[in-house]
């Protein structure tokens, strides 16, 4: 099984849809849990930590569930500039940063 | 947030030649600096990890002697691809740790491309 998977898209929505992405990952001992945005030839973002109470940013909502081992992401109002990949990231056991191979999201007006 | 620069952001070369990527941590000393490697619609994966003044650390199937990483300062590594060959071509991307916290800051990252 792989140590984190999402669905690669893309996700085409209307602008103001709300969009939603999860990622699951396979070691319960993983912790320290983000959502990264990488634009198209871009380094990635950090977007937002993950806690476990689920927290807000604005339009951006992030979930954690550790009895399924799943993170989530949701959008509210997509704005044209939402349109990036969304990479689930989690510090591994050992300490280091693990990269989901990202969620592509293509936002239309 | 802290600013990690590298230089070139794009090169573009022959194979069998060598290439040098620079890491530089702006305002802040780096006292943990990583190499990552992406390849189209493909999650980053880390390479190696180095520290300032000790040898780097490479993860597993990663060619010490192809990828040479040399952290001398607080301030800079380098990453150079040995005898670059065309399945080299990626997005090479670092990141720097400094001395507090846990956070690591990603330069913009350098685009190789070997004919």
């Amino acid at each position: 099984r792989k140590e984190v998977e999402q669905d690669p898209g893309p996700f085409n929505v209307p602008e103001g849809a709300t969009v939603a992405f999860n990622c699951t990952y396979s070691n319960s001992a993983s912790q320290s849990f983000f959502w990264y945005r990488q634009d198209c030839r871009k380094e990635p973002k950090l977007l937002m930590s993950v806690y476990s109470s689920g927290n807000e940013d604005g339009r951006f909502t992030a979930q954690l569930n550790r009895a399924s081992q799943y993170i989530s992401l949701l959008i509210r109002d997509s704005k044209l500039s939402d349109s990036a990949t969304y990479l689930c990231v989690f510090y591994n056991q050992g300490g280091k940063l693990i990269f989901g191979q990202g969620t592509e999201l293509s936002v239309k007006p | 947030g802290a600013v990690v620069s590298q230089h070139p952001s794009w090169v573009i070369c022959k194979s069998g030649t060598s290439v040098k990527i620079e890491c530089r941590s702006l305002d802040f000393q780096a006292t943990t600096m990583f190499w990552y490697r992406q390849f189209p619609k493909q999650s980053l994966m880390l390479m190696a990890t180095s520290n300032e003044g000790s040898k780097a650390t490479y993860e597993q199937g990663v060619e010490k002697d192809k990828f040479l990483i040399n952290h001398a300062s607080l301030t800079l590594s380098t990453l150079t691809v040995t005898s670059a060959h065309p399945e080299d071509s990626s997005f090479y991307i670092c990141s720097a740790r400094g001395v507090i916290g846990n956070e690591q800051f990603f330069g913009p990252g350098t685009r190789l491309t070997v004919l």
